[in-house]
């Protein structure tokens, strides 16, 4: 089975620009999380997607939202970006027994 | 709020030495721990706890859950360079959603 693709792997934009992030899980997983992961603050939980909706999310500001689509792929959007948005935005799809796998991550930049 | 705390947090070995990551958590409704190694890329799957006293092991690492005390260990014995990464514990809320708690991490070194 593929694993968790993310696209794109890099992204460098400015502040107040807007994001874009996709993210495809494992063939027949159908919850994906999204991750935010800096040095300073570890691993943090975004949003989880179940059969495209929205089921839990973390303590993040409404400028981060999320959709999932019928056939499980995810998007992330980051709106007005500020520099401490930079970050490693992973993506994770889980299995029935509830493990999650990881997705490469897309590095994102903001200047 | 749920918890996880790791410790520590950094550590520095030979190879061959044998080393034990602590990971003690509070969680409101406690489903199950994993552990994750990250090298310089996204985290990969280790173990999955659900169960107190019962030891996971793969290869050389090992890890065990006490739901009663509210920790977990990971150990890694002969360790070898290819050891060197960070190793993340996490914890899911079962509640009416999934949600997945981190802690900081483990940066352990193995030097030859």
């Amino acid at each position: 089975k593929a694993g968790v693709t993310q696209t794109p792997r890099y992204l460098i934009k400015t502040r107040g620009q807007q994001v874009t992030l996709s993210c495809s899980p494992i063939s027949g997983h159908r919850s994906v999380s999204w991750y935010q992961q800096t040095p300073g603050q570890g691993l943090q939980f975004l949003f989880e997607y179940f059969s495209e909706t929205q089921r839990n999310k973390g303590n993040f500001p409404g400028r981060f939202s999320g959709r999932q689509f019928s056939n499980s792929r995810s998007e992330m959007n980051v709106s007005t970006l500020e520099l401490g948005d930079s970050a490693l935005y992973l993506c994770a799809s889980r299995s029935e027994v509830n493990t999650q796998y990881f997705g490469p991550g897309t590095r994102l930049t903001v200047l | 709020e749920d918890k996880v705390v790791q410790s520590p947090l950094s550590l520095v070995v030979h190879e061959g030495d044998t080393v034990t990551l602590n990971c003690s958590y509070e969680v409101t409704n406690f489903r199950s721990l994993l552990w994750y190694k990250q090298e310089k890329k996204a985290p990969t799957f280790l173990f999955m706890l659900t169960s107190s006293g019962i030891e996971k092991k793969s290869g050389r690492l090992s890890s065990i859950l006490d739901k009663k005390e509210l920790f977990s260990i990971l150990n890694i014995t002969a360790t070898q360079t290819g050891d060197s990464a960070v190793y993340l514990c996490a914890v899911v809320n079962g509640g009416s959603n999934y949600k997945l708690t981190f802690g900081k991490g483990t940066l352990l070194t193995v030097n030859p």
